[in-house]
């Protein structure tokens, strides 16, 4: 079982805002990533450390952090960004990775 | 920019030992970790492992007593071998270049299917 736990599913409206969440203990220490994938594709990393995007990622995905949960937000949400979402920090012992089970998104 | 591509049989029997390479490209492997993760049909991500190019490596403990991973500098390539397989080790593997400050899997090879079966 995963040490970080996310909804499986979540559904938002075309141009809305979206939080996915992601709960876990080391998340009290440590920033999680978020990775969206879309089918058939490898991972891309959207969101890292305290609120920071790779060079490409839209200003409109944000990340932040509170007590032990960590959320990505969708501000305004396009067709494009349906995909799964994956969180992914250290586990409790800060040593090892550990991802979080996913989050699929539709947008209506 | 850098780019990863995993390598390796497609098709591995029960019991034998899975062996998949990932090579580096447009960029050094120094100075950097490299991680193994999987995913099997339809689940989520599953973390392997990570090496540093100084050979250091961690392992997910689910997988330890199996996993194997190594890294050559010199073609710019580490490696994932994962012994005695069963049909639970099928899935889509993917190598991966860990930010190990920030936990961040920056740059993904594209994945390849192993398929356990006889």
């Amino acid at each position: 079982s995963s040490e970080l736990t996310q909804d499986p599913a979540v559904s938002v409206a075309l141009g809305q805002t979206v939080r996915i969440t992601c709960q876990g203990d080391s998340l009290r220490s440590y920033y999680a990533s978020w990775y969206q994938q879309k089918p058939g594709q490898a991972p891309v990393l959207v969101i890292y450390g305290k609120n920071n995007r790779p060079s490409g990622i839209p200003d409109r995905f944000s990340g932040s952090s509170s007590g032990n949960t960590a959320s990505l937000t969708i501000t305004g949400a396009q067709a494009e960004d349906e995909a799964d979402y994956y969180c992914n920090s250290r586990d409790s012992s800060g040593n090892l990775v550990v991802f979080g089970g996913g989050t699929k998104l539709t947008v209506l | 920019q850098v780019q990863l591509q995993e390598s390796g049989p497609g098709l591995v029997k029960p019991s034998e030992t899975l062996s998949l390479t990932c090579t580096v490209s447009g960029g050094s492997i120094s100075s950097y970790y490299w991680s193994w993760i999987r995913q099997p049909a339809g689940k989520g991500l599953e973390w392997i492992g990570r090496i540093y190019t100084s050979g250091s490596t961690n392992y997910n403990p689910s997988l330890k007593s199996r996993v194997t991973m190594s890294v050559d500098t010199s073609k710019n390539q580490f490696s994932l071998k994962l012994s005695s397989v069963t049909a639970a080790d099928t899935a889509v593997y993917y190598c991966a270049r860990l930010i190990v400050v920030d936990e961040a899997f920056d740059i993904w090879g594209q994945g390849t299917m192993v398929t356990v079966s006889s």
